[in-house]
């Protein structure tokens, strides 16, 4: 079935380091392709989105490329800040399905430290 | 994007009681999801509810145990019955996005603790 592996955490930075999070995943199809970010007691948030191959998701300085050769869309950020600190999920849409139903990622707990 | 607002945000139950979760969505929708996160995991969709009919639940999920209503198309309930500490977890209920978006929006979540 359809799938999502991510990058496990912890993954603790200094500010103004370089972050990559990387996510493959395995779908029958064609999904939409998702970052969601949860900040410490909150739910979650849509980070940035590409819907087709080659397309880039960009938002708030994060940026992920819909790789379909590699079936990957890792997140990326030049310069990470303290509130960046947050869980991030890779996630995709069921490729063959009518609705929005998600498939996520188990999670990637990135901590960024002053 | 819709603004979701779920009650209540938190709770501490018995074992072997219910709670029911409820979620208000600001505009019509068609369907909404309701998703469980167990401690340190991902999230995991429990039933898709379209109103008007029953919800479909996913393998592992069964209407006995998570009862869910749709009276109408900003409105759903999530009932955790008979409960047991493994039904730890927040829940949380989504929408679907605009059309071909294909996102989903997320409510802040129900943190529930069973003792």
């Amino acid at each position: 079935g359809d799938s999502v592996t991510q990058m496990e955490g912890p993954v603790t930075l200094s500010e103004e380091a370089f972050l990559t999070i990387n996510c493959t995943y395995t779908a029958t199809g064609y999904p939409s392709l998702f970052w969601y970010v949860q900040y410490p007691g909150e739910g979650l948030q849509l980070l940035l989105k590409a819907t087709k191959a080659d397309d880039k998701g960009s938002n708030k300085g994060f940026e992920a490329t819909y790789r379909k050769e590699t079936t990957s869309f890792h997140l990326e950020k030049g310069s990470v800040q303290v509130s960046d600190s947050a869980v991030y999920f890779c996630a995709l849409s069921d490729p063959g399905g009518a609705t929005n139903k998600l498939i996520f990622g188990t999670g990637t707990l990135l901590a960024v430290q002053p | 994007s819709a603004v979701i607002s779920q009650k209540p945000s938190r709770d501490i139950c018995q074992r072997g009681t219910s709670l029911t979760i409820q979620c208000q969505v600001d505009s019509q929708v068609t369907m909404m999801f309701w998703y469980r996160q167990q401690p340190g995991q991902s999230l995991t969709l429990i039933a898709t509810a379209n109103q008007g009919s029953e919800a479909t639940y996913e393998s592992g999920f069964v209407i006995d145990k998570f009862p869910i209503s749709r009276p109408n198309l900003t409105f759903s309930t999530l009932t955790v019955s008979n409960m047991s500490p493994e039904d730890s977890s927040i829940y949380l209920c989504s929408v679907e996005g605009r059309v071909g978006g294909r996102e989903a929006f997320f409510g802040q979540g129900t943190r529930l603790t069973v003792v």
